[in-house]
């Protein structure tokens, strides 16, 4: 089965940092983008970025470029997405999603990780 | 960036009902959009690619049309499992932009 399964709930303090992770198994993980979306909380959807595992090419939104760290590691099928100092504001639920290349949908998704930021 | 502007925001409906969905792109982009269904607590789940195919396991009911800057997600009959958010996605170029959502609710 094709699936990507991202870590646990997350809850953390203003200013600490935060990496977490999506794992992907059934597909040739390298071959595939995975991105990352972020939910606010009521809010729709904003694509925040995305890597290719197999060359780490990377490529971020522009409202999130310098906000955000996104990095794969292939030799364990598994994408991360990392802050180095928290915000309040970056309280949300945090999808990944594979794609296969140019104008392909985001066909599977992770389950979603919880990031509550609160002092 | 393409802005993508869905309309409308809220819709309510009863079941048996035909639903249109609009999705409107602030330029053009051939036909690189994406549908997804959400339902509360669950992730996105992706119903219409390349602006009209169908994914698979997807009902038929659910259908899309359009190019470059105007495209349609139309549910031909309203099922109960169909109340949800339903977003747009352009997928032509970076960053890859949603649109705003559509909420279908039972009238």
């Amino acid at each position: 089965e094709v699936q990507l399964v991202q870590s646990g709930a997350e809850v953390k303090k203003p200013g600490e940092s935060l990496k977490i992770s999506c794992q992907g198994s059934g597909y040739h993980f390298a071959a595939y983008w995975v991105g990352w979306v972020r939910q606010m909380p009521g809010k729709g959807l904003e694509w925040m970025g995305v890597i290719y595992p197999s060359d780490s090419d990377t490529r971020y939104s522009p409202s999130f470029q310098g906000q955000v760290t996104i990095s794969a590691d292939k030799s364990i099928t598994t994408a991360y997405l990392q802050w180095s100092s928290l915000e309040a504001s970056d309280t949300a639920m945090y999808y990944c999603a594979r794609r296969s290349g140019f104008g392909s949908p985001f066909d599977i998704w992770g389950q979603g990780t919880m990031v509550t930021v609160s002092s | 960036d393409i802005q993508l502007t869905q309309s409308p925001s809220f819709l309510s409906a009863s079941i048996g009902d035909r639903v249109t969905i609009t999705c409107r792109a602030s330029q053009g982009f051939s036909s690189y959009l994406a549908w997804y269904q959400q339902k509360p607590g669950k992730a996105p789940r992706l119903l219409i690619y390349a602006a009209s195919t169908l994914q698979s396991g997807v009902p038929s009911r659910f259908s899309g049309s359009g190019s470059e800057t105007e495209f349609t997600l139309t549910i031909s009959s309203l099922q109960s499992e169909d109340f949800a958010t339903y977003y747009c996605q352009q997928l032509n170029t970076y960053p890859l932009t949603f649109g705003g959502g559509t909420k279908v609710e039972i009238k």
